[in-house]
């Protein structure tokens, strides 16, 4: 069954500094990959998508993620953290089979705190 | 933009009590979701529906059932409602698309049942 996993549960950064969440996902052909972003009450917000092209794909609020077939993975990335990018994010991947018409499946989430 | 909104934001209810929790989509999606949220278990999927009418269950419908009368309507029912149903909930919205299409979260219900 696909899965995806995100190892870190919390991290924290300092403001001003380079921010890589990781995401791994298990699945044998290219998977549609996904970042949301959940700020403190309230709904998931889509960073980013990755659907097939180019491996290195930008996202709003100065996002980006890599996908790296070899090593199924989906890292995100912004070389700059801001105090207003604490939050949730999740790491997503499409459901591949026969009857799948849309699911996705999440990962638990990483918790994002970021110090003054 | 799409917009997904969800009746309340916040619900409290008793034990027993029958809850309604509905979710509303302006973009004309075919598919719709429930998922609850809860801390360390990440946003798991209760029920989901492609079409008018139609339903799937997710990882978790136990305990809950669902209706999808009007396309962009999507409703979750607690028949009973437990304490271990307090929870974040939160509906979305996609066009289909074999391998995963982007869903469109509304802003979550934060249900707590005394």
């Amino acid at each position: 069954a696909q899965s995806v996993t995100q190892p870190d549960i919390h991290i924290t950064v300092s403001e001003g500094a380079s921010l890589e969440l990781r995401c791994n996902y298990s699945y044998g052909a290219t998977p549609y990959l996904f970042w949301y972003v959940q700020s403190p009450g309230q709904g998931l917000q889509l960073l980013l998508k990755y659907f097939s092209g180019d491996t290195l794909v930008q996202g709003i609020k100065g996002f980006e993620a890599e996908f790296k077939r070899s090593q199924s993975s989906f890292n995100l990335r912004k070389p700059s953290v801001h105090w207003s990018d604490a939050a949730e994010y999740f790491c997503a991947v499409g459901e591949q089979y026969g009857g799948s018409q849309g699911n996705l499946i999440f990962g638990k989430g990483t918790k994002l705190s970021v110090k003054p | 933009d799409v917009k997904v909104t969800q009746s309340s934001r916040y619900l409290v209810k008793r034990t027993g009590e029958k809850v309604f929790l509905e979710c509303v989509q302006d973009m004309d999606h075919e598919n719709m979701f429930w998922y609850r949220q809860d801390p360390g278990l990440g946003l798991r999927l209760i029920y989901f529906s492609y079409d008018v009418k139609m339903k799937e269950k997710g990882d978790i419908p136990e305990g809950y059932s669902v209706s999808r009368e009007k396309k962009e309507r999507f409703s979750l029912i607690l028949e009973s409602a437990s304490t271990n149903q307090t929870s974040m909930y939160l509906c979305a919205s996609s066009i289909p698309g074999q391998g995963g299409q982007p869903q469109h979260f509304g802003d979550g219900t934060r249900l707590s049942i005394l």
